[in-house]
């Protein structure tokens, strides 16, 4: 089955500074890459996502890049908030069977630091 | 647009005692339906999925069932809670569709904790 890995585990920057998050997964099937951002005790909310015919995405301060040969995508985060400070979950998935097959990266906790 | 909605909010139930949780989705038909739980600092387990009604697969052996019983509603139940069942339950919910990939979204999740 598929395997996300995700690093770092814990991540503090600066105010203003940029976060990268790297997720590696091993399944080529998976083709549709989303991003989710938690706060604590909070549902994951989608911030951003990447499909396999498309090499990157930019949202205002977030951006995310696909390398399909190398198995691995990556969540920039430019110009950053303490209201960024969050766990933030990579995820890797395919249709199979008819429903998506999602598998989550562990999750980084990202702490801004004011 | 389409909302999901989870009950209870949190629960303390005892070891040994049953579990019901629900959720159900308005504004969407026939959705793919998910049960993930979270344990505390961890990230997510998929436990069922439902792609139609009376149509569970489980991904994880477990003391833990799932029911599905009208089109957006997805019902995850014990007969008798294990201490490690405890953590945070998440309900999801994705469009039906035939080839392609789409997001899943999330409901607000329910707190167990056994004791």
């Amino acid at each position: 089955g598929e395997n996300v890995e995700q690093h770092p585990s814990t991540l503090s920057v600066q105010e203003g500074d940029s976060a990268v998050i790297k997720c590696t997964y091993s399944d080529s099937a998976s083709n549709y890459f989303p991003w989710y951002k938690q706060e604590l005790g909070k549902r994951p909310q989608l911030i951003i996502d990447i499909r396999s015919n498309v090499g990157e995405k930019k949202d205002q301060r977030i951006a995310v890049t696909l390398n399909k040969t190398a198995k691995h995508f990556s969540l920039h985060i430019t110009e950053t908030q303490p209201e960024d400070s969050a766990v933030y979950f990579c995820a890797a998935s395919f249709l199979s069977g008819g429903y998506q097959k999602v598998t989550f990266g562990t999750g980084t906790k990202l702490q801004v630091i004011p | 647009s389409q909302t999901i909605h989870q009950w209870p909010a949190t629960l303390v139930q005892p070891v040994g005692s049953p579990l019901s949780l629900e959720c159900t989705v308005e504004g969407t038909s026939n959705p793919n339906l998910y049960w993930y739980r979270q344990a505390a600092g961890r990230g997510l387990q998929l436990l069922f999925y439902s792609i139609g009604i009376d149509q569970i697969s489980s991904e994880v052996p477990q003391n833990l069932s799932a029911s599905r019983p009208q089109d957006r509603q997805f019902i995850l139940s014990s007969k008798k809670l294990l201490l490690s069942d405890s953590g945070f339950y998440l309900c999801a919910w994705s469009p039906s569709q035939v080839g392609g990939a789409y997001e899943q979204y999330f409901g607000p999740g329910t707190r167990l904790t056994v004791t």
